[in-house]
């Protein structure tokens, strides 16, 4: 069983829907948690850092963590056809000194005008 | 803003060759990594630096090496290019902190095909 899982799609929806993006992990140490979004041949950006468990939103973005079910979800609202990228979460631990940080292989969304 | 630049985008290399990856970062970053990514596989951390002169091998070191003479900067090594390490290959950098100190910060990547 991978660290993390995560459904790598493709996921289409039409503009204006509410696209939800989901992670679940096996490994209970991971303490904190982020989602990228990554455009076709660039570099992955940061979207959401959280270290929490409960709800944090920025824009049309909501981070969900749940660490009691090991279970994360990024939500974007009135998803736009620029939101059409691969996100990725990832989830890291610092131990003995080390940063270790753990990613999915990405779910590729796209989203029809 | 944090930059991590990486300085070729796009390189071809034949079998065999030597080829150098070089990233840089401007915000006195202590971590730094590299990572490919394939389709099907994702990320998959090569080697990552926690400080000038150290090194520690991540998951798939196997014909890689890297360097970091400067605190700002880390190579990547191919000694010998094979038609396996063609990927697109990521140079990352996080401060190592507490709150979003744990952050990594990509480069834009760097698509190296091997003939």
């Amino acid at each position: 069983q991978k660290e993390v899982e995560q459904d790598p799609g493709p996921l289409s929806v039409p503009e204006g829907a509410i696209v939800s993006l989901n992670c679940t992990y096996s490994n209970s140490a991971f303490q904190y948690f982020m989602w990228y979004r990554q455009y076709s041949r660039k570099g992955p950006e940061l979207l959401m850092y959280t270290y929490s468990s409960g709800n944090k939103e920025d824009g049309r973005f909501t981070a969900q963590v749940d660490k009691s079910s090991k279970y994360i979800s990024l939500f974007i609202r009135d998803s736009q056809p620029s939101d059409s990228a691969t996100y990725l979460c990832a989830m890291g631990v610092n131990s003995g000194g080390y940063q270790k940080v753990t990613f999915g292989i990405g779910t590729k969304l796209q989203v029809i005008p | 803003d944090v930059k991590v630049t990486q300085s070729s985008r796009y390189l071809v290399k034949r079998t065999g060759e030597k080829v150098f990856l070089e990233c840089v970062q401007d915000m006195d970053h202590e971590n730094m990594f590299w990572y490919r990514q394939d389709p099907g596989l994702g990320l998959r951390l090569i080697y990552f630096s926690y400080d000038v002169k150290m090194k520690e091998k991540g998951d798939i070191p196997e014909g890689y090496s890297v360097s970091r003479e400067k605190k700002e900067r880390f190579s990547l090594i191919l000694e010998s290019a094979s038609t396996n390490q063609t990927s697109m290959y990521l140079c990352a950098s996080s401060p190592f902190g507490g709150g979003t100190g744990n952050t990594i910060y990509f480069g834009e990547g760097s698509w190296l095909t091997v003939v």
